[in-house]
């Protein structure tokens, strides 16, 4: 069965250092893989998308992720928070064999101190 | 840009009202899809549909029903309204892999 594991319901880190967001994903297929970002009374947004092309996966606001097939990971990372990423981020699989039917990880919370 | 719009941002009902969720997409895509929106339990399915008429259930049906009568359209129906139902509901289209999001309905059921 496919699914999606983040493993960090929390994450708090200091304005300017480094951001790590953990999503390990089963998939019995090659999967596509997403991070979303909800911000508080908003939509989500689409950070970034692995599709099987190049593994490390460059996305908007300075975000970037890397798919290790090894690992079945899909860490989310930017290299300096800044205070506007304090939002709820998801990593989501897609399975193309199901309509593109999506499975959400639980969200990770990520608080940024000045 | 890819438009998913909900009907509404706020919603408030009684309990064993028939209610109904209205999302529509202008991109013409053929996969639509139904999610709640709880804390600590992040988003989960409870419809989609990959063509008109067509609808597939989620992994949280009960209680919920969907209608697609046009490519556009899809609608969420809670047939009888309870207050377990007080959630954030996001509708999303898709054509192939990535998803585009409504803005979210908040649902109070009282």
């Amino acid at each position: 069965a496919q699914s999606v594991t983040q493993l960090d319901s929390h994450v708090s880190v200091s304005e300017g250092t480094p951001v790590l967001l953990r999503c390990n994903y089963s998939s019995s297929y090659s999967p596509s893989l997403f991070w979303y970002v909800q911000h508080p009374n908003k939509g989500l947004q689409l950070l970034l998308k692995y599709t099987s092309a190049a593994t490390l996966v460059k996305g908007i606001n300075g975000f970037e992720a890397e798919f290790k097939k090894s690992e079945t990971s899909f860490h989310l990372t930017k290299p300096s928070a800044h205070m506007s990423d304090a939002a709820e981020y998801f990593c989501v699989v897609s399975l193309y064999n199901q309509g593109g039917k999506l499975i959400f990880g639980q969200g990770t919370e990520l608080s940024v101190k000045p | 840009d890819v438009k998913v719009t909900q009907s509404s941002r706020y919603l408030v009902k009684r309990t064993g009202e028939k209610v109904f969720l209205e999302c529509v997409q202008d991109m013409d895509h053929e996969n639509m899809f139904w999610y709640r929106q709880d804390p600590g339990l992040g988003l989960r399915l409870i419809y989609f549909s990959y063509d008109v008429k067509m609808k597939e259930k989620g992994d949280i049906p009960e209680g919920y029903s969907v209608s697609r009568e046009k490519k556009e359209r899809f609608s969420l129906i809670l047939e009888s309204a309870s207050t377990n139902q007080t959630s954030m509901y996001l509708c999303a289209s898709s054509r192939t892999a990535e998803a585009f999001f409504g803005q979210g309905t908040r649902l109070t059921v009282v």
